[in-house]
Formats: C-alpha cells, structure tokens, sequence
C-alpha cells in the first residue's frame, strides 16, 4: 500500500513565485526526506528532517512535518525555471531493532511542478 | 564527489530473456538499495543489502534476485522477463545508520519488447 500520497498532484506557477507541496503518510517514521526528479533521470536528496524535528530549512527549501497529521509540506521559495521537476516525499520506518539501519524507503506519488519563466 | 555508478543506462530486452543490472555505490557507503519505478509511477522499494547481506526486502518478484560483492558493487538478476518489468531501475546507497539519506544513481531504463 502507499504510504506517501502527494497533493497536488501537478503545480504551475510563475518564475519568482512560492510553490508549496504537502505529503501524508499513514504509519510511524524515522525521518521523511524530499527528492527531486528530473524527467527520466535520477532522483537527487533534498532535505531530510527527523521525526523529532517539526521544521527545517536548507537554501531555498523549507521543510515542515506534523507527525500528530501524518504530514509534511515543502516550500520553495523565489522559484527558478531550474526547480521544474517532480518532487516525491519519502519515508523510512523506524529500525527493527535498537541501534539498527535505515531500511527501504516508501515514496509518495510525487508533485510535478512546473515554472513558467 | 563519487556517486552511485549504475550500468548499462539503457537496455532492450525481449520477454522471458534475462537480465544484470550493475551497481557501483558511493566509496565507503555499506548500504545498497534497489528500487524500481514504472512510467509515471513513485519508486518502489525491491531489496537491499548492508555489508554484503540481505537487509530488507520490498515488492520484488520471485524472478528477480540480488547480491552484493566482496567490493561492495551489487547486481539485480532478471529472469523471465515480462513487458510489465519495463520502468527505470535505480540503485541508491547510504551510510547504515539511521537517519543518513540515500543517495541514488542515473539509473538503468529496461525495456521489454
């Protein structure tokens, strides 16, 4: 089942604007990450934050998580042509065990955003 | 810096063939993960292996298998491929502990005539 559901789905705004795009996900996490992706290439880390952190920033990047909501949203702010991509929300499980690793990743459906020049 | 090396970038299969797909992870990283994503869909999680061992297993079919190597490069085996087995496979790697992002290759683009 999904754990990651992305809204919206698709995002068009103008160069310059603030685009913001909102994850759910459904069981307990560990940390829940953002990834960008350009068409048909590789998916490029963003930012993570920790399930005990409610904000963080990186750059233009804004990142909130609400873990009583299940959700997290991303902001990007001053947006370039260069940000037009699609955006997935990402999220690992606790470990099984005490002092254990991160395991698979669930990704949500993604947000294709793009920036109009 | 090093990234995640995959190889081939592309590959053209017909169905029930087989398939290798090579995984070269960031210098030091002793996770492995391998993931797969269809046209227009999210990645999904198949395996993944922390020094060499199996670690977790995802949505992979029983006609994929994975492994990974004293050097710490790792190789999806595809058999009996079918036309839904079509979809970017990516490798990414990590540092074990909790908390470390993954870092993901270019990717290998099957696709299945």
């Amino acid at each position: 089942s999904q754990q990651g559901e992305e809204d919206p789905q698709a995002l068009s705004i103008q160069e310059g604007e603030n685009a913001t795009m909102n994850c759910s996900y459904k069981t307990s996490i560990n940390n829940l990450q953002w990834y960008r992706q350009n068409s048909g290439r590789g998916l490029v880390h963003l930012i993570l934050i920790r399930s005990n952190e409610r904000e963080k920033h990186s750059g233009r990047l804004r990142v909130t998580l609400d873990t009583s909501k299940k959700s997290s949203s991303l902001l990007i702010t001053a947006s370039r042509a260069a940000d037009t991509a699609s955006y997935f929300c990402a999220t690992d499980p606790p470990p099984k065990y005490s002092g254990g690793g991160a395991d698979g990743l669930t990704f949500g459906k993604g947000t294709h955003l793009i920036i109009q020049p | 810096a090093a990234g995640v090396i995959q190889s081939p970038r592309h590959l053209i299969k017909e169905k029930r063939e087989t398939a290798t797909l090579k995984c070269y992870p960031i210098p030091r990283h002793d996770t492995v993960y391998w993931y797969q994503q269809g046209p227009g869909q999210d990645p999904q999680f198949l395996i993944s292996f922390y020094e060499k061992m199996q670690s977790d297993k995802g949505s992979i079919p029983d006609r994929f298998s994975a492994q990974q190597f004293s050097d710490y490069h790792s190789e999806l085996n595809m058999s009996s491929l079918e036309l839904g087995d079509s979809a970017l496979y990516f490798c990414a790697s990590s540092f074990r502990q909790a908390g470390q992002p993954q870092h993901f290759g270019d990717g290998t683009r099957l696709s299945i005539l």
